[in-house]
């Protein structure tokens, strides 16, 4: 277990609203990648944080960004949020600094967008 | 981009049978391959993971295979239980960004 914690666990936000997610873990991962999982899709990569500095972004508009802090926790930033960001988002860390290390998935946020 | 095809969508098989569960991937700059299982209400899971120097792995009743010149890689689960059911994922990718497959369902009845 690599003890990554995100909170909330659920949230309901309303269409046009802004919307912050949390993920810390035990120890210092220094790469937290985001994840975003509609129902009965796998995970789409959002972005990844290495040392505070966005290092990767898939394929999402602006209006999805982050931060990552020394502690390296991190948050997730949704504004003007729409209806299909309905899903579960999914914070991932690497047990270990090396490129292409394994990423573990913490329980996630599951957002509903009314 | 890269794009990760996963086939079949949903698979059923007895107690004791094994699952295969096979993906495609078009990036060949793509050099690691995880399988992920995620139950009902959970996180995905790591079970297995490849990278693209190696062919074979297996670890007690799972394997995957890598065919890097066809681009596809495959999960085989042996001798397969009830608490083997679950939806797995495969995903391909270099470094962070791994891309996934939509998924299979995977049903193991008794």
């Amino acid at each position: 277990e690599t003890g990554v914690t995100q909170s909330p666990t659920h949230l309901i936000k309303t269409r046009g609203q802004q919307v912050t997610l949390r993920c810390s873990s035990q120890s210092g991962h220094n790469t937290v990648s985001w994840y975003q999982q509609a129902l009965g899709q796998g995970p789409q990569f959002i972005f990844q944080y290495y040392r505070e500095e966005e290092n990767g972004r898939g394929n999402f508009p602006p209006r999805f960004s982050g931060l990552q802090f020394p502690n390296y926790s991190s948050e997730l930033n949704v504004n003007a949020l729409e209806l299909d960001d309905s899903a579960l988002y999914l914070c991932a860390v690497q047990a270990e600094s090396s490129y292409n290390s394994p990423l573990h998935f913490g329980n996630g946020t599951r957002l509903t967008v009314t | 981009g890269e794009n990760v095809e996963q086939h079949p969508s949903t698979l059923s098989v007895q107690e004791g049978d094994s699952a295969v569960i096979k993906c495609t991937y078009s990036d060949s700059a793509s050099n690691y391959f995880p399988w992920y299982k995620q139950e009902l209400g959970k996180r995905p899971q790591l079970i297995i993971d490849i990278r693209s120097n190696v062919g074979e792995k297996k670890d007690q009743r799972i394997a995957v295979t890598l065919n890097k010149t066809a681009k596809h890689f495959s999960l085989h689960i042996t001798e397969t239980q009830p608490e083997d059911s679950a939806v797995y994922f495969c995903a391909a990718g270099t470094g962070y960004a791994l891309n996934f497959g939509k998924g299979t369902s995977l049903l193991v009845t008794p």
